[in-house]
């Protein structure tokens, strides 16, 4: 099936600073999909990508959806403790058994120190 | 308000048995979702309705199983045959089916006795 490759796997960071992190697949998408997950609680949905190129922004947070459809980016600025969580992308199954589907990535864990 | 609630929060399970998981949601919403969290892992999907009364497979049904009986609700069960069923479960829902916006429950972490 296809994957979803997230990086980093985690980042340490002082508030403050710019995150940046990106999602690659190993086939075409046609969407792409950012969640934050806070610690123990179910994933929210922060962007949707509908595009190739589309530059969306959510507060201090901004979205990219690679040229190549097969990679997506995420920026957050001025980072703030409460951005700690879990981000993870998302993008529907290209075909076969995975149509209609969501695949999500690994996520990639930020921590903020203050 | 409207939202998906699940419980309950923990759940302890004792070897040999079943458990289930409820989920509810007030949406009104066609297509729900079961998926599992292990650490440092993505979400896997368990299985997923399109609509009330059907169901199907995800990618790790094994050891699952599920019903579909009312519109807000898709109770998922554990059962003795998934051997290694510690993990947090996310429920979610969705508009219809391949609408790519899904809504998530808070989850419920199961552990094992």
């Amino acid at each position: 099936g296809q994957q979803l490759n997230q990086s980093p796997q985690s980042m340490f960071i002082q508030e403050g600073e710019d995150v940046s992190m990106n999602c690659t697949s190993s086939s075409i998408f046609n969407t792409w999909l950012w969640y934050k997950q806070d610690p123990g609680e179910g994933p929210v949905l922060l962007i949707a990508l509908y595009k190739a190129g589309e530059l969306t922004s959510n507060g201090r947070l901004t979205a990219q959806f690679g040229i190549t459809r097969k990679d997506s980016f995420l920026n957050i600025s001025a980072s703030i403790p409460s951005d700690v969580g879990i981000y993870f992308c998302a993008g529907p199954g290209a075909g076969g058994t995975s149509y209609g589907k969501l695949t999500f990535g690994q996520g990639t864990i930020l921590t903020v120190h203050p | 308000d409207g939202g998906i609630t699940q419980s309950p929060k923990y759940l302890f399970r004792k070897e040999g048995q079943n458990v289930t998981l409820s989920c509810e949601q007030n949406l009104n919403h066609d297509a729900m979702y079961w998926y599992r969290q292990d650490p440092g892992q993505g979400l896997r999907l368990i299985y997923y309705s399109q609509i009330v009364n059907d169901f199907q497979k995800g990618d790790i049904a094994e050891g699952y199983s599920v019903s579909r009986e009312k519109k807000e609700s898709f109770p998922l069960t554990v059962t003795s045959a998934q051997k290694n069923p510690t993990a947090f479960y996310l429920c979610a829902s969705s508009i219809r089916f391949r609408e790519r916006k899904l809504f998530f429950g808070s989850g419920t972490q199961l552990s094992v006795l």
